[in-house]
């Protein structure tokens, strides 16, 4: 019940393209849903977060769609650059619990 | 403009060493996370802490492991008698006073640990 499945594990788009991660949880008690992303030797940086009142939240490239009556929620990351190669986790956490549950990570490489 | 410190970057251990990690949150972040993450694998969140509490450590070895965060000074990851399994890189996370409401994360770079 605490996990977030994230696919797919692995990704690769071309230049220019669209990049899509998928994020699926259990506990309906999650209200807080962050994007990381992490580079090879650092550590993960917020990207995007979203909160359950709301369907999709854009920030320049990088949008979060929200679907709450399935559970799931997903990264998309229009035209897609070299620079956006990296990890991305998906994560949850609830209001007061502060723990903060991660998916197993994306790699996307963005091919020039 | 200081983020999440920690050090070391790299720390090498024999089997049955001790091993210390440390974090420096950001500047005004009284809560403190620690999370594992193994290669190619997310991050297990490990503990909660905030100053002089621990709040959450469900996801701590029963064994082994501990953390601290004092009144003063960074806060503590001790690994006692690490064994080959602990290598990992371990990474610190603060946020600001919540109340009720998430805050985000910041994470430091994180600390490898290889156990010889």
């Amino acid at each position: 019940q605490q996990q977030v499945k994230q696919s797919p594990q692995s990704l690769i788009v071309q230049k220019g393209g669209i990049s899509i991660i998928n994020c699926a949880y259990e506990n309906t008690a999650f209200d807080y849903f962050p994007w990381y992303q992490q580079f090879p030797g650092k550590g993960p940086a917020l990207l995007i977060a979203i909160r359950p009142d709301v369907s999709e939240k854009k920030e320049g490239r990088f949008t979060i769609s929200f679907n709450k009556s399935a559970k799931q929620f997903s990264l998309h990351i229009m035209d897609s650059q070299p620079g956006d190669s990296a990890t991305y986790f998906c994560a949850a956490s609830k209001a007061g619990g502060f723990k903060t549950i991660f998916g197993a990570g994306t790699r996307l490489f963005v091919k020039a | 403009n200081a983020g999440v410190m920690q050090n070391p970057r790299h720390l090498v251990r024999r089997r049955g060493q001790e091993a210390r990690l440390r974090c420096s949150p950001m500047k005004g972040h009284s809560h403190v996370y620690w999370y594992r993450q193994l290669p190619e694998e997310g991050l297990k969140f490990m503990v909660y802490l905030q100053k002089e509490n621990i709040i959450d450590e469900s996801g701590m070895p029963k064994e082994r492991f501990s953390a601290e965060f004092p009144k003063e000074g960074p806060s503590i990851l001790r690994i006692q008698q690490v064994v080959r399994g602990d290598s990992a890189a371990y990474f610190c996370a603060s946020s600001p006073l919540s109340g009720n409401s998430n805050q985000p994360q910041h994470f430091g770079d994180g600390t490898r640990l290889s156990i010889l």
